[in-house]
């Protein structure tokens, strides 16, 4: 099946700095990359959809400038927090889907914590 | 408006005992997808199941099994004979066709006690 891995699967970093989340479809070609958001005993919230290529699509209150989405090749996106703050503290999942998928299925990768001190 | 609803928050029961999870979801669109996530502890989410639209048969899987009802836009998940393994929250969600975005629920978390 298809595999989706994300790195580093937990991160603590201090307030002010950035941090880098890498999402890789393993064994196959993603056209399109997602990220969300989960905090704790809540619903996954969708923050940016990302096409190989081309600029990210931010979701309604989610800051451009904060959280940098790149999505260089058909097989890796990139999340980047910058200057984190406490209060971005959470659980960051990404997801794939195939290029061939008429379904519209995604595949999700198993999630990266991120705790800002 | 689209959008899925899982009115249980929280189920406990015992083990051995029947569940049945809710999902009520609500789309304009003809064609579209029902998903079924578990979310363990360890936070990776786990597919279950994909139904389409047109496809209304009930499915069973081992323990688990799926009640797909058009006419009152339901999606429901039993898992018989419950285990303390199952404890996850479990996450409904949709896409609608054409839809780029997976609309989830807002999960349901059970708890199997031994």
């Amino acid at each position: 099946g298809a595999v989706v891995s994300q790195h580093p699967s937990w991160v603590i970093c201090k307030s002010g700095t950035s941090v880098k989340i890498e999402c890789r479809s393993l064994d196959f070609q993603a056209t399109t990359m997602f990220w969300y958001r989960q905090f704790p005993k809540q619903s996954l919230m969708l923050m940016a959809t990302s096409n190989e290529g081309s600029k990210a699509t931010y979701e309604q209150g989610v800051e451009k400038d904060k959280f940098l989405i790149n999505h260089a090749s058909l097989t890796l996106s990139t999340l980047t927090v910058t200057s984190a703050h406490p209060e971005d503290s959470s659980f960051y999942i990404c997801s794939a889907r195939a290029r061939t998928s008429g379904s519209y299925e995604q595949y999700f990768g198993p999630g990266t914590r991120l705790t800002v001190t | 408006a689209q959008k899925v609803t899982q009115a249980q928050t929280e189920i406990s029961v015992v083990e051995k005992e029947d569940v049945t999870l809710d999902c009520v979801y609500e789309t304009r669109d003809t064609t579209y997808y029902l998903f079924w996530y578990k979310q363990p502890p360890s936070g990776e989410l786990v597919f279950l199941i994909r139904r389409n639209s047109f496809d209304e048969q009930n499915e069973i899987s081992g323990r688990y099994s799926w009640n797909f009802q058009k006419s009152t836009s339901s999606f429901n998940f039993t898992i018989t004979a419950s285990q303390v393994v199952d404890s996850a929250v479990y996450f409904c969600a949709l896409i609608p066709r054409g839809g780029f975005k997976t609309i989830f629920g807002a999960g349901t978390r059970l708890f199997v006690k031994a």
